[in-house]
């Protein structure tokens, strides 16, 4: 079975200050890894997404995450944060088997707040 | 163009009746799915339908807990009985298939239910 642990349940931050987000994940196969963003009373939005090749992944908003198959992370940071960059992150993973459904497996969530 | 949508956004319920909530996926997208969000948890998947293949139900947690779909349309996920450890936010998602699991799942808005 996969899972996902976010380390931190919220992360305040100063705004224009950098900012890493953990997320390790468990599976004995391969995944394919997720970082979603969750703006208050919206649904949730890909910021990125790593399937395959470089394993810096590049997203929306300035964000960039890296996976780490031997330490099983894929933590997202971005080099400076905006006061808009306050929301709920959600990690997850799916399998890339043929015989997955394509469910995605997340972990609980981390809040940024941003502060002036 | 327009993306998933979810009604109602809200929903209040007495405990022991039953609840429908609707989900209206993009256009074209022949997968779907249902996820449910706990105060505080990560996203927990419940329900999968692709084309006319038997859904996967894996997730539901019990069999007061029913989805329907028709074709690649509109979807209702029904909660018989509903108990007040159901209230949560519901949560739609759908997307293409056809690429190994790669796609990304474009989500809705949400119905938030609350049981009394």
């Amino acid at each position: 079975a996969q899972s996902v642990t976010q380390l931190d349940s919220q992360v305040p931050v100063f705004e224009e200050a950098p900012v890493e987000l953990r997320c390790n994940y468990s599976s004995s196969v391969s995944v394919y890894l997720f970082w979603y963003v969750q703006y208050p009373n919206q649904g949730l939005q890909l910021l990125l997404k790593y399937l395959s090749g470089s394993t810096l992944v590049k997203g929306i908003n300035g964000f960039e995450a890296e996976f780490n198959k031997s330490q099983t992370s894929f933590h997202l940071r971005k080099p400076s944060v905006h006061i808009s960059d306050t929301a709920e992150y959600f990690c997850a993973v799916r399998d890339t088997g043929s015989s997955n459904t394509g469910k995605l497996i997340f972990g609980q969530g981390t809040t940024l707040q941003v502060k002036p | 163009g327009a993306g998933v949508s979810q009604s109602p956004s809200n929903k209040v319920t007495e405990k022991g009746k039953d609840v429908e909530l609707r989900c209206d996926p993009i256009s074209g997208h022949t997968a779907l799915y249902w996820y449910r969000q706990r105060l505080g948890q990560g996203l927990e998947f419940l329900i999968y339908f692709q084309g006319n293949s038997a859904p996967d139900k894996s997730g539901l947690p019990s069999d007061r807990f029913s989805a329907e779909r028709t074709g690649e349309s509109v979807s209702t996920l029904t909660i018989q009985r509903t108990q007040q450890e159901d209230s949560a936010v519901y949560l739609c998602a759908s997307s293409l298939v056809g690429s190994g699991g790669q796609e990304t799942q474009y989500f809705g808005p949400g119905t938030r239910l609350l049981v009394l």
